[in-house]
């Protein structure tokens, strides 16, 4: 069946530091892959997605592409900021009417 | 844009009773989708519900103790049964959109059963 693998948190960073969240998926057909985050006690928002192979999501300064060779979506950012401090979800959907299969969720905290 | 409305957004709950969460969604979707949220946990999901169909279980929740109403294309309910404090989690209910390729959640109704 469909799967997402991502890093196993929790990760700090300094402000202005590099982010990166790794996230492989093993999937049957083509997904689309998502990235969504859950910041302290909000639901959960869609922070970026790609729909094809090579193709960038970006959103806040946030990036990942849709890597088919490696079966890779992985989160970069390139200076974090306090705010960014949430748990992220990497996730794929198989198409139209499928629910999304989420990874197990990387909490991210950046301290100032 | 497709807009959710989830309630209750909380609730504290006796064992052994039963609590009711509602999906109001502002436009026709044909599929909504449930999750549960386990206290620091990834989303699992709980069951797909079709409007005038059955709901589609996964593997280790079932009808008795998670029955899903879906009575039109704009709400859905999800029951939780005899409650014990196994079940404390998060619920969201979730639907295709607003984009294609999307997905829009609830806000969650956080369950506490004591």
């Amino acid at each position: 069946g469909n799967s997402v693998t991502q890093m196993e948190g929790p990760v700090t960073l300094s402000e202005e530091a590099f982010l990166t969240i790794n996230c492989t998926y093993t999937a049957t057909g083509y997904p689309s892959l998502f990235w969504y985050v859950q910041y302290p006690g909000e639901g959960l928002q869609l922070l970026l997605k790609a729909t094809k192979a090579d193709d960038k999501g970006s959103n806040k300064g946030f990036e990942a592409t849709y890597r088919k060779e490696t079966t890779s979506f992985h989160l970069e950012k390139g200076s974090v900021q306090v705010s960014d401090s949430a748990v992220y979800f990497c996730a794929l959907s198989e198409g139209r009417n499928t629910p999304l299969v989420f990874g197990k969720g990387t909490r991210l905290s950046v301290i100032a | 844009s497709a807009v959710i409305s989830q309630k209750p957004s909380r609730d504290i709950c006796q064992r052994g009773t039963s609590l009711t969460i509602q999906c109001q969604v502002d436009s026709q979707v044909t599929m909504m989708f449930w999750y549960r949220q386990q206290p620091g946990q990834s989303l699992t999901l709980i069951a797909t519900a079709n409007q005038g169909s059955e709901a589609t279980y996964e593997s280790g929740f079932v009808i008795d103790k998670f029955p899903i109403s879906r009575p039109n294309l704009t709400f859905s309910t999800l029951t939780v049964s005899n409650m014990s404090p196994e079940d404390s989690s998060i619920y969201l209910c979730s639907v295709e959109g607003p984009y294609r390729g999307g997905y829009t959640f609830g806000s969650g109704t956080r369950l506490t059963v004591v």
